[in-house]
């Protein structure tokens, strides 16, 4: 299987561009997140769902929206983009959110530019 | 709120030397942590966990890692470090409710080998 997929790798988007990041995943998972990497920052929580149909905010969702129509996708989407958006992200899937017991596997992520 | 610090930015080692690698926690409960290395240009891939048991974790790639409750410690060592470890290591805590659904990362230590 691919695992975790994420398109595009590469993005430039001018300020209040709207874009939609692609993440997918093949192994069944339930769980699924988003993540932000900044410099200096590590990684940090945009937004999780737990399965199909459900969403949650995570340490920083502001300018980001989610859904979850199905199991295998998890898109976050921009919807007027901000130069303070400048950031890596990546995409992450696990069986479920007990992550004790569960790996959460990562994808490869996107490298986003707000000029 | 948990937090994960991570007192060294980069650290550089020679090829064969031992390594360790320091992370500090806060959490008012038992913590679930977790050690991450991402390759340049890569995600990030699980090298091991902790949440019970042996306060001594055995990972992948010759991988180690001690929870030491007194400290609020759980750093990562290596006793013979390749070249191809050359990448930034994150240390990370668990945290939500039972379902222990999210992460919290430190922001990274880049690890840089010598010949």
């Amino acid at each position: 299987n691919a695992g975790v997929t994420q398109t595009p790798k590469f993005q430039v988007l001018k300020t209040g561009q709207s874009m939609t990041l692609q993440c997918a995943q093949d192994m069944n998972h339930e769980y699924m997140s988003w993540y932000r990497q900044d410099p200096g920052m590590g990684l940090r929580l945009i937004h999780y769902s737990v399965g199909a149909g459900i969403t949650d905010q995570g340490e920083v969702p502001n300018g980001y929206n989610v859904s979850r129509s199905t199991t295998e996708d998890f898109p976050l989407r921009l919807l007027s983009a901000a130069p303070s958006q400048t950031s890596v992200y990546f995409c992450a899937s696990s069986y479920s959110r007990h992550l004790l017991t569960d790996t959460q596997y990562f994808g490869p992520g996107t490298r986003l530019t707000v000029l | 709120a948990q937090s994960v610090t991570q007192p060294d930015i980069h650290i550089t080692v020679s090829e064969g030397a031992s390594l360790e690698l320091r992370c500090n926690y806060s959490y008012g409960a038992t913590p679930y942590l977790f050690w991450y290395v991402q390759s340049p240009g890569q995600g990030l891939q699980l090298l091991l966990k902790y949440f019970s048991g042996d306060t001594l974790v055995q990972g992948i790639k010759g991988f180690e890692a001690e929870f030491k409750r007194s400290q609020s410690s759980f750093n990562l060592r290596k006793p013979s470090v390749h070249w191809s470890d050359a990448a930034e290591y994150f240390c990370a805590v668990a945290a939500g409710n039972s379902g222990y659904s999210t992460l919290t990362f430190g922001k990274g230590t880049m690890l840089l080998v010598s010949p």
